[in-house]
């Protein structure tokens, strides 16, 4: 079953524009971390926040968590191409399994 | 480059066949989970194997199990194959440092016709 639901399903934008995705989940979590997919592929770990922190950056990537909401966003600025990609959020909340939502589709436009 | 290689990358099976996916975790990670994702869909949790022991089953039925060996590299074993099983099978490995992070191979897709 799916524990987070990621927010839009997908979204397209031009280059140079702010990428916005937002995950709702259920149950309480130890954390919460945003990994990327190409095309099918492998998924690649972009962040983690740990459930008493409230905001982490990396680079271009801004994540916000608030656990009185069971949500969170991950905030992309600059966006460029090689940002296209599916993003899902994923839960951890024992013996270190993840529970992922089912993604937004990202299309940043040259 | 994760470190973490699965194989094959593609395989094509019939309904009833018996199936068997591996992966080579990254140097040092004792912990390796598997993941079944279908299309349009987030990943789902299989299993997890910590120290070559079962360490975290999902809503998976006993058709599907799991192997993993003293050098940490893992299998996946499904049998009985139903057309529902087709799907990209996922490995992810994670470490003794930072257990939280999972390392993921590219994938083995599995079609089952």
């Amino acid at each position: 079953s799916q524990q987070g639901e990621e927010d839009p399903q997908a979204l397209s934008i031009q280059e140079g524009e702010n990428a916005t995705m937002n995950c709702s989940y259920k149950t309480s979590i130890n954390n919460l971390q945003w990994y990327r997919q190409n095309s099918g592929r492998g998924l690649v770990h972009l962040i983690l926040i740990r459930s008493n922190e409230r905001e982490k950056h990396s680079g271009r990537l801004r994540v916000t968590l608030d656990t009185s909401k069971k949500s969170s966003s991950l905030l992309i600025t600059a966006s460029r191409a090689a940002d296209t990609a599916s993003y899902f959020c994923a839960t951890e909340s024992s013996n270190y399994k993840l529970t992922f939502g089912k993604g937004t589709l990202l299309t940043v436009n040259p | 480059e994760t470190g973490v290689t699965q194989s094959p990358t593609h395989l094509i099976k019939t309904r009833g066949q018996q199936v068997t996916l591996r992966c080579s975790s990254q140097s040092g990670h004792n912990t390796v989970s598997w993941y079944q994702q279908a299309l349009g869909q987030g990943p789902q949790f299989i299993f997890q194997y910590y120290r070559e022991e079962e360490n975290g089953r999902g809503n998976f039925p006993p058709r599907f199990s799991g192997l993993q060996f003293p050098n940490y590299s893992s299998e996946l074993n499904v049998n009985a194959l139903e057309l529902d099983d087709s799907a990209l099978y996922l490995c992810a490995s994670s470490g003794i440092l930072a257990k939280n992070i999972q390392y993921f191979g590219a994938g083995t897709r599995l079609s089952v016709l």
